[in-house]
């Protein structure tokens, strides 16, 4: 299918390597931040979030850091496998207490090589 | 999780022309989210769909471009009027499932304007 990732900052790694993807946001007042990763063809779908109260939240595979004081967030991504290839968005709430209305970030496409 | 379904999942519209995108979600939702996804670009807050009043919308986007209806708390539709090349995008509803949770994304629908 399409990719609509076509415009954006690519990563290449090799199966089994650690990924590390990097993102800006902008509202130093925002409390909740949120990881998608979007295949080709379909909506964005939720990897892990952390708030502002946490420096950092680890999943399955997946760890996310928050550093407010210079408003960066990154994803690492521990033993990339090829079913992680896709475009990496992070996204800021800005509706305050109401969840849902998110400013994305500009996105990053992953490539994992077998 | 919920689901959240999107109709129709692709479309080719001549200019000039209207067409309204159906997004259905299995579960009750207070808020409901439109975002437009650009070729290669990241997604971008179209509006909020209020249910039982006016949608409220983002910098760029007005009601008689993007009229909007939320007529319960499970369903919304967004129409992209009068048409033009350069609304080709992907349209995207979203919802937060519960009180202090991600939002949850539709698969698009894939608009191309001819």
């Amino acid at each position: 299918g399409e990719s609509v990732g076509l415009h954006l900052p690519t990563l290449s790694v090799q199966e089994g390597d650690n990924s590390i993807i990097n993102c800006a946001y902008s509202n130093s007042a925002s409390d909740y931040f949120i990881w998608y990763k979007q295949e080709s063809g379909k909506g964005p779908q939720f990897i892990i979030d952390i708030r502002s109260n946490m420096d950092k939240r680890q999943g399955q595979r997946v760890t996310v850091l928050l550093n407010k004081t210079v408003k960066h967030l990154s994803l690492q991504i521990a033993a990339t496998q090829p079913g992680d290839s896709a475009v990496y968005f992070c996204a800021e709430n800005t509706g305050g207490t109401s969840y849902g209305k998110l400013t994305f970030g500009q996105g990053t496409i992953l490539t994992v090589h077998p | 999780s919920a689901v959240i379904s999107q109709k129709p999942s692709r479309d080719i519209c001549q200019r000039g022309t209207s067409l309204t995108i159906q997004c259905q979600v299995d579960s009750q939702v207070t808020m409901m989210f439109w975002y437009r996804q650009q070729p290669g670009q990241s997604l971008t807050l179209i509006a909020t769909a209020n249910q039982g009043s006016e949608a409220t919308y983002e910098s760029g986007f007005v009601i008689d471009k993007f009229p909007i209806s939320r007529p319960n708390l499970t369903f919304s539709t967004l129409t992209v009027s009068n048409m033009s090349p350069e609304d080709s995008s992907i349209y995207l509803c979203s919802a937060p499932l519960g009180m202090d949770t991600e939002a949850f994304f539709g698969q698009g629908t894939r608009l191309t304007v001819v």
